[in-house]
């Protein structure tokens, strides 16, 4: 079984659509959690942290539920500038990341 | 905010040769550092956690031998792929803290061997 699991996608969604990526890791014992964005062939940028109350940034919003190892983002009102792969990853030692494979968003107009 | 800077960002190189890739924080210290490698359409995969001063942490299934890790300052790593076969073709990346939880990535390098 993989650290970090995610539906590799893609998502392909209109423009104003809802979407929402799903993510499960293996190590109970895991720190903190985060999903980054990755665009083709750079690196990947920070999106958010995430933490058990839930926290939103603008259009988006991150949950996690740490009896069911499970990380979610949503994303609201999806823009065509949204489009890129979204990787969930999780801190079980102190940076080093473990990263999901991406889940691959496309809004088209 | 912090930057990191890796070097070159493309590199294409024949079968046998080395190639050396350089990650510097700029505007901080970085007693470690982190080197990533991605395939296509995969997960960027923890090679190794480099430390100045001392000796590379490489991930099982990891060759030291083959990705050469030198962290000889506080400010700079350097991977050597030595003997580059086309399977070393990838996206290697590095990544650095200042010290706190945040991390930062360099801009990547893209390796073909050919």
């Amino acid at each position: 079984r993989k650290e970090v699991e995610q539906d590799p996608g893609p998502f392909n969604v209109p423009e104003g659509a809802t979407v929402a990526f799903n993510c499960t890791y293996s190590n109970s014992a895991s720190q903190s959690f985060f999903w980054y964005r990755q665009d083709c062939r750079k690196e990947p940028k920070l999106l958010m942290s995430v933490y058990s109350s839930g926290n939103e940034d603008g259009r988006f919003t991150a949950q996690l539920n740490r009896a069911s190892q499970y990380i979610s983002l949503l994303i609201r009102d999806s823009k065509l500038s949204d489009s890129a792969t979204y990787l969930c990853v999780v801190n079980a030692v102190y940076n080093k990341l473990i990263f999901g494979a991406g889940t691959r968003l496309a809004v088209h107009p | 905010g912090a930057v990191v800077s890796q070097h070159p960002s493309w590199v294409i190189c024949k079968s046998g040769t080395s190639v050396k890739i350089e990650c510097r924080s700029l505007d901080f210290q970085a007693t470690t550092m982190f080197w990533y490698r991605q395939f296509p359409k995969q997960s960027l995969m923890l090679m190794a956690t480099s430390n100045e001063g001392s000796k590379a942490t490489y991930e099982q299934g990891v060759e030291k031998d083959k990705f050469l890790i030198n962290h000889a300052s506080l400010t700079l790593s350097t991977l050597t792929v030595t003997s580059a076969h086309p399977e070393d073709s990838s996206f290697y990346i590095c990544s650095a803290s200042p010290g706190n939880e945040k991390l930062f990535f360099g801009s990547g390098t893209q390796l073909s061997v050919l």
